[in-house]
């Protein structure tokens, strides 16, 4: 079954522990990216990448690291969280960019920082 | 900077009610790409359709339809005798030819009663 596979889906955290959330897919796509999505606010997008080593930032890219040291995997790094990213975290992947064909979005991680 | 504003946050109808969610975008590129996604109360994101800034045709699928005016810069969807199942959030997105960023509005959430 084609799918992105996000781990932790739930997780509690402490300010300042660093944490790695897991991200996987099975379709071998190119693009993968990370969103975060706040009440009132959307998706916005964190971190975006091509492909194998390609990364760039998004639009709140801050606080994050992210590495694409194989194709299926894309994992989302906070080296020092903080209250202010307590969220929803989604990760997605697609063949292409999103604007060539549909973005498949993982099930999401809801992080709590307290 | 491109934009994607949903004015309705929140629509509650009754089953078998017409409902329509409005879809505002701001861009300056001629070239562009508009979806929707629906947010189950699961959390999942599920991809609804993509439409290019070239074709205005209308497009319906099922109960589902979509109105996409460039002339008001909107993408609007309409879902027809709306049902339980409809109940979710809905969120329009906005993605150009030259970015890799999909800037999302920040969502409908739509409750349709029994």
């Amino acid at each position: 079954e084609a799918q992105v596979t996000q781990n932790p889906r739930y997780l509690i955290t402490v300010t300042g522990k660093k944490l790695t959330v897991t991200c996987s897919q099975n379709m071998n796509h190119e693009y993968m990216s990370w969103y975060r999505q706040d009440p009132g606010l959307g998706l916005r997008q964190i971190y975006y990448s091509m492909n194998v080593e390609v990364t760039d930032k998004g639009d709140v890219p801050e606080g994050y690291k992210v590495s694409r040291k194989e194709k299926r995997n894309f994992p989302l790094i906070l080296e020092s969280p903080s209250p202010n990213q307590t969220s929803l975290y989604f990760c997605a992947s697609s063949w292409g960019s999103p604007m060539n064909t549909e973005a498949f979005f993982g099930q999401g991680t809801r992080l709590t920082v307290v | 900077a491109q934009k994607v504003t949903q004015a309705q946050t929140e629509i509650s109808v009754v089953e078998k009610e017409d409902v329509t969610l409005d879809c505002v975008y701001e861009t300056r590129d001629t070239t562009y790409y508009l979806f929707w996604y629906k947010q189950p109360p699961s959390g999942e994101l599920v991809f609804l359709i993509r439409r290019n800034s070239f074709d205005e045709q209308n497009e319906i699928s099922g109960r589902y339809s979509w109105n996409f005016q460039k002339s008001t810069s909107s993408f609007n969807f309409t879902i027809t005798a709306s049902q339980v199942v409809d109940s979710a959030v809905y969120f329009c997105a906005l993605s150009l030819y030259n970015n890799n960023d999909m800037r999302f509005g920040a969502g409908t959430r739509l409750t349709v009663k029994p």
